[in-house]
C-alpha cells in the first residue's frame, strides 16, 4: 500500500508570513498533484509535477517534486487570508494491467491564515 | 460548461437504511471516479470507471457498497445496509481521458450521515 505523509497536519499563521507544507512517501510515484479544497466543495487540482527535481510557480504558491519522485513540497509566500482552505498532495502511480490510476491521497494540510 | 454534480448534497440515514447517491460527471468524460472522505481525513479511492466498464472496484471497503454506470455517463453509488462507519463525504470526479495522470475534476460531494 502506498501512503503520502503531510506535515503539518494544522497550521495557522499571520496574513503576510510564508509557509511551507510537505509530502513524503517511501513510493515512487509517476507524477503527483496538489490540490486545494474549501468546505463543502470538492478538491481542485492547482498543479502536477511529473519530473523529478521539477519546480512550477503559480503565482505565489512554488512546488517542487523531489529528485527521487517519492516527495514534494508546497511553499506559499506572504501568505493571504484567501489561501485558507485544506491542501492535499496526490500520488499518481502506473499500474499494469489495465486498472485504474487510483489517486493516493495525503491526510491533507489544514491551513488558516488570520487578517 | 457545468461540471460535475452530485445529489444529494446531504443524506441522513438511519442505519440499516439503503442510500443511493448519483454523480453526473461533465459531459463527455470517459473516466468517473468515487472517493470517500473521512471528517479530517484526505479523499480514498473506492472505484474507477471507465464509460460503462467498471475496471477498478478495489476500494470499496466491503460487500455492501455497489456502484454503476450502464450508459457510460451517470453513475450511482450504493451503499446498503448503512452502518455508522459509513458517514463520510463521498467525491465524484470524472476525466476526459483514461489514467494514469489525467486531470480529474471533482464534484462537491454528498455528504452522508448514518445515525
Amino acid at each position: 500500500t502506498q501512503l503520502l505523509e503531510q506535515s503539518p497536519q494544522f497550521l495557522s499563521i499571520q496574513e503576510g508570513e510564508n509557509l511551507t507544507v510537505y509530502c513524503n512517501s517511501s513510493s515512487v510515484f509517476s507524477s503527483l498533484q496538489w490540490y486545494r479544497q474549501e468546505p463543502g466543495e470538492g478538491p481542485v487540482l492547482l498543479v502536477t509535477v511529473v519530473t523529478g527535481g521539477e519546480v512550477k510557480k503559480l503565482k505565489r504558491l512554488t512546488f517542487q517534486f523531489g529528485d527521487a519522485r517519492k516527495d514534494s513540497s508546497l511553499h506559499i509566500t506572504a501568505a493571504q487570508p484567501g489561501d485558507t482552505g485544506l491542501y492535499l498532495c496526490a500520488g499518481v502511480s502506473r499500474y499494469s494491467g489495465g486498472g485504474a490510476d487510483g489517486l493516493t491521497f495525503g491526510k491533507g494540510t489544514h491551513l488558516i491564515i488570520q487578517p | 460548461g457545468a461540471g460535475v454534480s452530485q445529489s444529494p448534497r446531504y443524506k441522513v440515514a438511519k442505519r440499516g437504511q439503503d442510500v443511493a447517491l448519483r454523480c453526473d460527471p461533465i459531459s463527455g468524460h470517459v473516466s468517473l471516479f468515487w472517493y470517500q472522505q473521512a471528517l479530517g481525513q484526505g479523499p480514498e479511492f473506492l472505484t474507477y470507471f471507465q464509460n460503462e466498464a467498471q475496471l477498478d472496484k478495489s476500494g470499496l471497503p466491503s460487500d455492501r457498497f455497489f456502484a454503476e454506470r450502464p450508459e457510460g455517463s451517470v453513475s450511482t453509488l450504493k451503499i446498503q445496509r448503512t452502518q455508522q462507519e459509513d458517514s463520510a463525504v463521498y467525491l465524484c470526479a470524472s476525466s476526459l481521458v483514461t489514467p494514469p495522470g489525467e486531470t480529474q475534476y471533482f464534484g462537491p460531494g454528498t455528504r452522508l450521515l448514518v445515525l
